[in-house]
């Protein structure tokens, strides 16, 4: 069966702190992973990442992907409490219907 | 770019009464649409795949009699929560595929009394 695997579940940094999440998955055919943000609405993406070891970033945020060991990072740098949300981890194996599967999310909580 | 708006925001009905939520994309087409619903505390769990001129796929265990889907056109999805119950209280999110990214709208919480 396909999944992805969020960690940590929950992570509470102050202000400044880098963090990174982490993204297992195991799929039959691999397409792309993406990373969403989702605050109190719906998600909003972030990254897709479609080949291995290929960072992809954008301002304080960035990714990476490692096929062979099937996981990706999310690294976020100098952390505001904007960046407080929860981030979803998706991955499309789905042999072209679009369809992803999505990590349980990792809740970020950063204190002023 | 990629802007996906999903209407209403917030609903509430009683109990037997049928809701439609509307899912459009704005500024591209998009052949396949997706809807979610979501728990709270819960990641997204998928409902059924969209898509346009032809029969939604569904998940399984989701019910396509109570859950009426209709892509009609490249921007426009609808999801129509038929003989509502408390049960079916929920927060319900689209989103639209765009070359392998799906961009999502703001969703639609029900609240079935």
């Amino acid at each position: 069966e396909d999944k992805v695997v969020q960690s940590p579940l929950s992570l509470v940094v102050h202000e400044g702190d880098t963090v990174t999440l982490n993204c297992s998955y195991e799929v039959t055919n691999f397409r792309s992973l993406l990373w969403y943000k989702q605050e109190k609405k719906a998600p909003t993406f972030l990254f897709m990442l479609t080949s291995s070891g290929i960072e992809k970033k954008s301002g304080r945020l960035s990714s990476i992907l490692d096929k062979k060991e099937l996981f990706s990072i999310l690294n976020i740098t100098a952390t505001q409490t904007g960046d407080s949300a929860i981030y979803l981890c998706a991955v499309d194996g789905s042999s072209n219907t679009g369809k992803l599967i999505f990590g349980q999310g990792t809740t970020l909580q950063v204190k002023p | 770019g990629a802007v996906v708006s999903q209407h209403p925001s917030w609903v509430i009905c009683k109990s037997g009464t049928s809701v439609k939520i509307e899912c459009r994309s704005l500024d591209f087409q998009a052949t396949t649409m997706f809807w979610y619903r979501q728990f709270p505390k819960q990641s997204l769990m998928l409902m059924a795949t969209s898509n346009e001129g032809s029969k939604a796929t569904y998940e399984q265990g989701v019910e396509k009699d109570k859950f009426l889907i209709n892509h009609a056109s490249l921007t426009l999805s609808t999801l129509t929560v038929t003989s509502a119950h408390p049960e079916d209280s929920s927060f319900y999110i689209c989103s639209a595929d765009r070359v392998g990214i799906q961009y999502f709208g703001a969703g639609t919480r029900l609240s079935v009394l």
